[in-house]
C-alpha cells in the first residue's frame, strides 16, 4: 500500500503557482519522495525528486520540511496543461518499484 | 529519440483466452517495468526485468508473466483472462531501474485491454 496522502483533488486559476501537499509521515532516512503526474490517456510522467533537500528543475520545485513528515509540489505559472493527476511516492532506495497512491487531481482553471 | 512504444494500443479478447502485449523500451535502457492501471486499484506494479532477468514481482497471480529480450524489449502475457483482467497496462523503461536510483521511469502510452 501506498505510504503517502495526498488530498483527492485541488483547482489553481491559471497562471497562478499550484501547490501541492504530500503527507509522507512514516519516511525513513533512506526513502526518497518522488512526484509524477499523470496527464488524461497517458502514462505517468516523472517531474521530481528529493530526499531532504528543497529541489528545482524546469517542471516545479520541490520543498521537503525539516522533518521530512511532509513536501509540496509547487509548479510557480500553472498552464491547462498541467491539468493532472499527480502522484507523491516515497521509495526506498535499492527499491524496484513505485507504489502509487490515489493522487490529487489538479484541475487548472482559465 | 524516440520515447516507449507499447503495442497494440487497444486489444478486445474475450475471458479465458490469453493475450501477448509488447513493449519497446527506449534506446540504451535496460531496465523494463510492467505496471496495471484500473479505476478500482489505481497503478499497480507487476515486474521489472533488467538484462533479461526479473528482479522483482508484484502480487498478480501467476496468470501474469513476462519475459526480456536480448535486445531489451519485453513481453508481457496474461493467460486464461478474466474480466477484472480489464485495464490499462502501462510500460515503462530505465537506464538502469530504480535501484540505479534517478528515479526517472519513462512511461509509454500503455495498451488498453478489454475482457469481454
Amino acid at each position: 500500500d501506498a505510504k503517502t496522502t495526498q488530498p483527492t483533488s485541488m483547482d489553481c486559476a491559471e497562471g497562478r503557482a499550484a501547490n501541492l501537499p504530500c503527507n509522507h509521515s512514516t519516511i525513513s532516512g533512506n526513502e526518497y519522495v518522488y512526484w509524477y503526474r499523470q496527464i488524461h490517456s497517458q502514462g505517468p510522467q516523472y517531474i521530481i525528486h528529493g530526499l531532504k533537500n528543497n529541489e528545482t528543475n524546469e517542471m516545479a520545485s520541490l520543498i521537503i520540511t525539516e522533518d521530512r513528515k511532509s513536501s509540496t509540489l509547487i509548479l510557480p505559472h500553472a498552464t491547462l496543461r498541467d491539468t493532472a493527476v499527480y502522484y507523491c511516492i516515497d521509495l526506498i532506495q535499492g527499491a524496484q518499484k513505485l507504489v502509487f497512491g490515489q493522487g490529487t487531481r489538479l484541475t487548472i482553471n482559465p | 529519440k524516440a520515447g516507449v512504444t507499447q503495442t497494440p494500443r487497444y486489444l478486445i479478447k474475450t475471458r479465458g483466452q490469453q493475450v501477448t502485449l509488447s513493449c519497446s523500451p527506449i534506446s540504451g535502457h535496460r531496465s523494463v517495468s510492467w505496471y496495471q492501471q484500473t479505476p478500482g486499484q489505481g497503478l499497480q506494479f507487476l515486474f521489472e526485468y533488467f538484462s533479461e532477468t526479473q528482479r522483482n514481482k508484484g502480487n498478480f497471480p501467476g496468470r501474469f508473466s513476462g519475459r526480456q529480450f536480448s535486445n531489451s524489449r519485453s513481453e508481457m502475457n496474461v493467460s486464461t483472462l478474466e474480466l477484472g483482467d480489464s485495464a490499462l497496462y502501462l510500460c515503462a523503461s530505465s537506464l538502469t531501474g530504480l535501484a540505479g536510483y534517478t528515479g526517472e521511469l519513462f512511461f509509454g502510452e500503455g495498451s488498453r485491454l478489454t475482457v469481454l
